[in-house]
């Protein structure tokens, strides 16, 4: 069955980066657009940014334009997110999730448990 | 409108029906499809209902969708204990080139 583990996560000082990754497994990575969406501590969810299963497309939310980049390696079934200039606001579990199609970033349905980013001095 | 929006809470009894509202606009619900996901609490969302009112596998028929215009619902028939989570909307916004997700509304079993 789909398998999304996400990794990286802990505790970063403000204006510090980090990059998460995600491991995929259980289905054919390489033919599925992959999403990372994000919840602070007792908030919904907020969309992060959506990659094209070829890498070739990317969107990001405002919130995140500039300073975060999703990426992937579809020889190692891994999905990241490099996370610059970190801020306060950017606390939160971060989901990596997949996407129904290849090329769409319209619908997800599968989900990771997430990863932790705390942004703290 | 760059935002789906959801009523904070809703509850009923057991057996009771409850409906969730999602509220969004033309360049988000109105052009595409809604899906529906759950939370339970400490867990990661799990997708409900998809293509307004379609059903994964395994998902029980007590739950349904439905759509018009640039509003969405999503229905929960035969309330069971179980249901009490968190359910947000979510649909693509052409005009943002990004998904959006509801602001999540906490089902409650009285």
């Amino acid at each position: 069955q789909v398998h999304l583990v996400e990794s990286g996560g802990g505790v970063v000082q403000p204006g510090r980066s980090l990059r998460l990754s995600c491991a995929a497994s259980g289905f054919s990575f390489g033919y599925y657009g992959m999403h990372w969406v994000r919840q602070a501590p007792g908030k919904g969810l907020e969309w992060v940014a959506v990659i094209w299963s070829d890498g070739s497309t990317k969107y990001y939310a405002d919130s995140v334009q500039g300073r975060f980049t999703i990426s992937r390696d579809n020889s190692r079934d891994t999905l990241y997110l490099q996370m610059n200039n970190l801020r306060a606001e950017d606390t939160a579990l971060y989901f990596c999730a997949r996407d129904t199609l290849a090329m769409s970033g319209r619908d997800i349905d599968y989900w990771g448990r997430g990863t932790l980013i705390t942004v703290s001095s | 409108q760059s935002v789906l929006t959801q009523a904070p809470s809703a509850s009923g009894t057991p057996g009771q029906r409850v409906t969730i509202s999602c509220s969004g606009s033309t360049s988000n619900i109105g052009s595409s499809s809604v899906n529906w996901y759950q939370q339970l609490p400490g867990t990661a969302p799990k997708l409900l209902i998809y293509s307004n009112n379609q059903r994964p596998s395994g998902v029980p028929d007590r739950f349904s969708g439905s759509k018009s215009g640039t509003s969405a619902s999503l229905a929960i028939s035969g309330l069971q204990s179980e249901d009490e989570a968190d359910y947000y909307c979510a649909a693509w916004d052409d005009s943002l080139n990004g998904h959006l997700f509801g602001t999540g509304t906490k089902v409650t079993v009285l």
